[in-house]
């Protein structure tokens, strides 16, 4: 099976910065990699397909790059609402999620 | 509007069985794979089980195979999972999501609000 690693388990950042997380893949998967938020309590929500497509209705802040086995989903502006956990997942294999990275107030 | 409402979780000893059910509208649900991903308590998420459109493809995570069984009914517009032979490590929030094969890199679009399975004596 394809293993999904990221590189933090979390990490504090505060309103107004640029945030970047990464997630890597064990062997090549192209870009068949998605992004999604989870706040607590709820279900998670996709926020970046295939590398690097936005999903309807989420915001021009949030994006993603990558491709092979290394990704990046960066926020460019934290707002107060995008403090969460943010999960990676291939669909290149048996379908996997990394760990995920929390991202709380600094 | 996409709605995916699930159903059936609750308290089970070890060994005991359990049927989850998943409730969809506001899509052709006949037309998507279909999938149920688990949640541990504090814990990340887990694909468990999808299944194809009509039911002929069946994939399992390897921990549950020969345990759980996943299954549907395109006319009630329903997504089922048999769990047998409960163990304590599957106790989870157990969400349906829609599987969109249509987009590239092939997502989980949408999502249910989860149900609680608990297996402890």
């Amino acid at each position: 099976d394809i293993q999904m690693t990221q590189s933090r388990s979390s990490l504090s950042a505060s309103v107004g910065d640029r945030v970047t997380i990464t997630c890597r893949a064990s062997q090549s998967i192209s870009n068949y990699l998605n992004w999604y938020q989870q706040k607590p309590g709820q279900a998670p929500k996709l926020l970046i397909y295939a590398a690097s497509s936005l999903q309807s209705g989420v915001p021009s802040r949030f994006s993603g790059s990558g491709s092979g086995t290394d990704f990046t989903l960066t926020i460019s502006s934290l707002q107060p609402e995008d403090f969460a956990t943010y999960y990676c997942q291939q669909s290149y294999g048996t379908l996997t999620f990394g760990p995920g990275t929390k991202v709380d107030i600094k | 509007e996409v709605q995916l409402v699930e159903s059936g979780g609750g308290l089970v000893q070890p060994g005991g069985s359990l049927r989850l059910s998943c409730a969809a509208s506001g899509f052709s649900f006949s037309n998507y794979w279909m999938s149920w991903v688990r949640q541990a308590p504090g814990k990340g998420l887990e694909w468990v089980a999808n299944i194809k459109q009509d039911g002929s493809e069946k994939y399992y995570v390897d921990s549950v195979k020969g345990r759980f069984t996943i299954s549907r009914d395109n006319a009630k517009k329903s997504l089922y999972l048999q769990m047998n032979s409960l163990r304590a490590e599957d106790t989870a929030v157990y969400y349906c999501a829609r599987e969109e094969r249509a987009a590239e890199g092939m997502p989980f679009d949408y999502w249910g609000q989860g149900t609680l399975v608990t297996v402890s004596s």
